[in-house]
């Protein structure tokens, strides 16, 4: 159990598009989801927490008119990346978590190459 | 402010070598560490320690917590090729997010 999936895996748009990944817990549901952005040999960046029913929670640096957040319910949150740059050329990865009160266990899903040219 | 060191940041070694890896945390109200890999994509989780001085150990790799020293290890018998990947240390406090570690890139040479 505990798998997580997200589409697309990987996306070319062009500059000033707007690109939606989604993020899917498979058998179970996720109470909390966070996404990450990675960038080539660096650790995971957190972006942004989001909480099914309610507004996602930012890290700071992140804006969230740019990186618009939603989770809809307790399997899909998505992230839409709105007036895509270059710049946001990264590895977006999101990770589930079935009970944030009960276990810190993060489950991740595959990631989303995203190139903005 | 939080924060978790991985050292060595890289390691070779040859098939059938042991190693240990190692993570230091800072980690306000400090709740869990854990410990994961990285392939090509996304990381997938091989230990979530709460315990200190309790190892827990799947197949060949092991991996124990000392909360007096706030430093935790993780140990990879008889490595194989396999076993290349970044492995990734993060700490957990009770605001919910994981800390990361910059992990430490482990290349196994047949």
């Amino acid at each position: 159990g505990a798998v997580v999936s997200q589409h697309p895996s990987r996306v070319i748009c062009k500059s000033g598009t707007s690109v939606k990944i989604e993020c899917r817990s498979l058998d179970f549901q996720a109470t909390t989801m966070f996404w990450y952005r990675q960038f080539p040999k660096q650790s995971l960046m957190l972006m942004a927490t989001s909480n099914e029913g309610s507004k996602a929670t930012y890290e700071q640096g992140v804006e969230k008119d740019k990186f618009l957040i939603n989770h809809a319910s307790l399997t899909l949150s998505t992230l839409t990346v709105t007036s895509a740059h270059p710049e946001d050329s990264s590895f977006y990865i999101c990770s589930a978590v079935r009970d944030i009160h009960i276990s810190y266990e993060q489950y991740f899903g595959p990631g989303t190459r995203l190139t903005v040219t | 402010e939080d924060k978790v060191v991985q050292s060595p940041l890289s390691l070779v070694v040859h098939e059938g070598d042991t190693v240990t890896l190692n993570c230091s945390y800072e980690v306000t109200n400090f709740r869990s560490l854990l410990w994961y890999k990285q392939e090509k994509k996304a990381p997938t989780f091989l230990f979530m320690l709460t315990s200190s001085g309790i190892e827990k150990k799947s197949g060949r790799l092991s991996s124990i917590l000392d909360k007096k020293e706030l430093s935790s290890i993780l140990n990879i018998t008889a490595t194989q090729t396999g076993d290349s990947a970044i492995y990734l240390c993060a700490g957990a406090g009770n605001n919910r997010k994981l800390i990361w570690g910059l992990g430490t890139s482990l290349a196994v040479n047949p």
